[in-house]
């Protein structure tokens, strides 16, 4: 079945330590996203990436990093410079870039930071 | 800067009645719009969309009303089923540098009660 996958579901790591959180598609999407979801939030969005070995900034990139070295993956580093990690992060992937191609979601990871 | 706001972060529905939901947002510039449910603890799910061409669109039980000049869309759900009871959130879309960014509003708990 094409999809989003994300893994783990859960991820707890202590302070201090980076830690990779994994996003792979198999629907031949071009584009690919990362957003962080806040209890009483909207999604926020953390990177995104039109083309493989090219990413920008979305509106809270402090304290993470991406790659994207495959068209299907797109990981995320949570870094020790993050101040808030705690959260549910959410990959998305689109179809088309610069045209109106809606972006499916991933089930999520949800990171604890202890 | 709160581009796309859902002022009503919950909402209580009878089953078999009209759930409304709304979303006011500030950018001229979002020329596409679309609406996002969400259970917990898994990703958004594509649910409608709307261009900023049309005023209406109907997806079976789910229509989208776009108001341009009062910058405000709504979703309507007809009949309310339990399974309806979700997170929503609605979402514009903004082409920047020719990449698609989704600005997400806070979202609206919805609850269907039998």
């Amino acid at each position: 079945d094409g999809g989003i996958t994300q893994s783990p579901k859960y991820l707890f790591r202590k302070e201090g330590q980076n830690v990779t959180l994994s996003c792979e598609q198999n629907l031949n999407h071009d584009a690919m996203y990362w957003y962080r979801q806040d209890p009483g939030q909207g999604l926020r969005l953390i990177y995104y990436s039109q083309i493989v070995n090219d990413f920008q900034k979305g509106d809270i990139a402090e304290g993470y990093s991406v790659s994207r070295e495959k068209k299907e993956s797109f990981p995320l580093t949570v870094t020790s410079a993050q101040k808030n990690p705690t959260a549910f992060y959410l990959c998305a992937s689109s179809t088309l870039t610069g045209a109106r191609g809606t972006q499916y979601f991933g089930p999520g990871t949800r990171l604890t930071v202890l | 800067d709160q581009q796309v706001k859902q002022n009503s972060p919950s909402l209580s529905v009878q089953e078999g009645r009209i759930s409304i939901l709304n979303c006011d947002y500030t950018n001229s510039m979002f020329d596409y719009f679309l609406w996002y449910k969400k259970y917990p603890a898994e990703g958004p799910t594509f649910l409608i969309s709307i261009s900023s061409i049309k005023d209406k669109n109907e997806d079976g039980r789910f229509t989208v009303f776009l108001n341009k000049s009062a910058k405000h869309l709504s979703l309507h759900i007809v009949p309310s089923q339990p399974g309806d009871s979700a997170v929503y959130f609605c979402a514009a879309i903004l082409i920047i540098q020719g990449a698609q960014k989704l600005v997400f509003g806070q979202g609206t708990r919805l609850t269907i009660n039998p």
